[in-house]
């Protein structure tokens, strides 16, 4: 157990939809990071917030926008879905921004867009 | 920019044989590199990480992994396949102004055979 939280961790919606991913850090760690993992594009690094702060972009949809709250736990809003969006989506955390610190993934929440 | 090239997308052992999963980076700043094993259903797991130490670097489950600046490598090996060893694994790299981001290689599936 990496002590990060996802939820739901399994999610059915439909073409058009809009659904939340949420993500609880582990305990005392400032920094959320969100991967897509696709059979076509492997892991691709999304987004990261350090203590409720964007720090990070990466290959992240303008139909996607994600948030850190001040008690550090982040959520992911994926809208607009496409079949295309049908990913398995992971939070992780590392206690700061630094290279070299671990970072801890949770168990992903996987989406299926139907 | 940096990027993860994983050499092989599929590698298959015997029972006792040795490991060798292939990985070699670019990067235009001195490299922090990870591996990362993800079990069937489950979220990914750190094996090992390079963080400027020693150049060989230990990690759990017996494997280990060497650092070579000349090579830009950091192969992943186990003297031993297991069963259990049967996995996705991830190479991945950060360093510099990444804010710890890591950016992933496209994974190896490793298949253990009796």
């Amino acid at each position: 157990d990496s002590g990060v939280t996802q939820t739901p961790k399994h999610l059915i919606t439909a073409t058009g939809q809009r659904v939340t991913l949420r993500c609880s850090p582990r305990s005392g760690d400032l920094s959320v990071y969100w991967y897509q993992q696709s059979l076509d594009q492997g892991l691709q690094f999304l987004i990261q917030y350090y203590n409720g702060e964007e720090r990070a972009k990466g290959n992240i949809l303008e139909r996607f926008s994600a948030q850190q709250f001040p008690d550090l736990h982040s959520e992911l809003n994926l809208s607009s879905l496409e079949l295309g969006d049908s990913a398995l989506y992971f939070c992780a955390s590392s206690a700061q921004v630094s290279s070299g610190n671990t970072i801890y993934f949770g168990e992903g929440s996987w989406l299926t867009v139907v | 920019a940096q990027s993860v090239t994983q050499l092989g997308s599929h590698v298959s052992v015997s029972e006792g044989a040795l490991v060798l999963l292939r990985c070699n980076y670019s990067s235009s700043v001195p490299p922090y590199l990870f591996w990362y094993v993800q079990y069937p259903n489950q979220g990914l797991q750190l094996l090992l990480k390079y963080t400027s130490a020693a150049t060989l670097v230990k990690g759990i489950n017996g494997f280990e992994a060497e650092f070579k600046k000349s090579e830009t490598s950091f192969h992943l090996t186990k003297p031993s396949a297991h069963m259990s060893d049967a996995a996705e694994y991830f190479c991945a790299v950060t360093g510099g102004t990444s804010y710890g981001k890591l950016t992933f290689g496209q994974g190896t599936i490793l298949t253990v055979h009796p």
